[in-house]
């Protein structure tokens, strides 16, 4: 139980164009949702937080027009990258919390590369 | 700020060797400190947490306070325990501050 999955796994696009990765809880409801940037041999960073029904909590220097983040359900929550442009490349991460508190549950990641 | 520090990038150690992965954190609340772990190409799933003061493929972590350390200790390793180790500690909200990662590299 409590698996999260991405799609797409991987992406290539042009610079310029905006790029959805979906992130789904497909056996539990979770009602956060977390967004996560990792580039190459470092660590996991925080984007954003995502609850169903409301806005997302952004951290501190992620621009939040720039990374669009909409959570219409419980197992949905969906992250545009707009305008990309190649230093947007990277691997995103998202995770969900499910009903053992304090567990995020982790996605298998998106690789984006821009060219 | 909240902060994870694992000062090891990499550790390398022998099959039936002991094994301590350090971690160090700095945080003005009370720590809920994770260990996540990442297999050869497989996602990042939890290992253990502090509160739960259990042992998860017979690793421990013990949260000192004083110290300000959550280091993970395993008394032989095994060689499926190589993989990167990630110290998390959370805060408000469920968030989660990783540190930088510890490769494991168990040899036979």
């Amino acid at each position: 139980g409590a698996v999260v999955s991405q799609h797409p796994s991987w992406v290539i696009c042009k610079s310029g164009t905006s790029v959805k990765i979906e992130c789904r809880s497909l056996d539990f409801q979770a009602t956060t949702m977390f967004w996560y940037r990792q580039f190459p041999k470092q660590s996991l960073m925080l984007m954003a937080t995502s609850n169903e029904g409301s806005k997302a909590t952004y951290e501190q220097g992620v621009e939040k027009d720039k990374f669009l983040i909409n959570h219409a359900s419980l197992t949905l929550s969906t992250l545009t990258v707009t305008s990309a442009h190649p230093e947007d490349s990277s691997f995103y991460i998202c995770s969900a919390t499910g009903t053992t508190a304090g567990t995020q549950y982790f996605g298998p990641g998106t690789r984006l590369l821009v060219l | 700020a909240q902060r994870v520090t694992q000062p090891e990038k990499l550790l390398s150690v022998f099959k039936g060797a002991p094994v301590e992965l350090k971690c160090n954190y700095s945080y003005s609340g009370s720590p809920e400190l994770f260990w996540y772990v990442q297999y050869s190409r497989q996602r990042l799933q939890l290992l253990l947490r502090h509160i739960s003061r259990e042992s998860i493929k017979g690793f421990t972590a013990d949260l000192n306070k004083g110290e300000t350390s959550f280091h993970l200790k395993k008394p032989f390793a095994q060689e499926e325990d190589s993989a990167m180790y990630y110290c998390a500690l959370e805060t408000s909200g469920s968030r989660l501050t990783f540190g930088e990662g510890t490769q494991l590299t168990v040899n036979p």
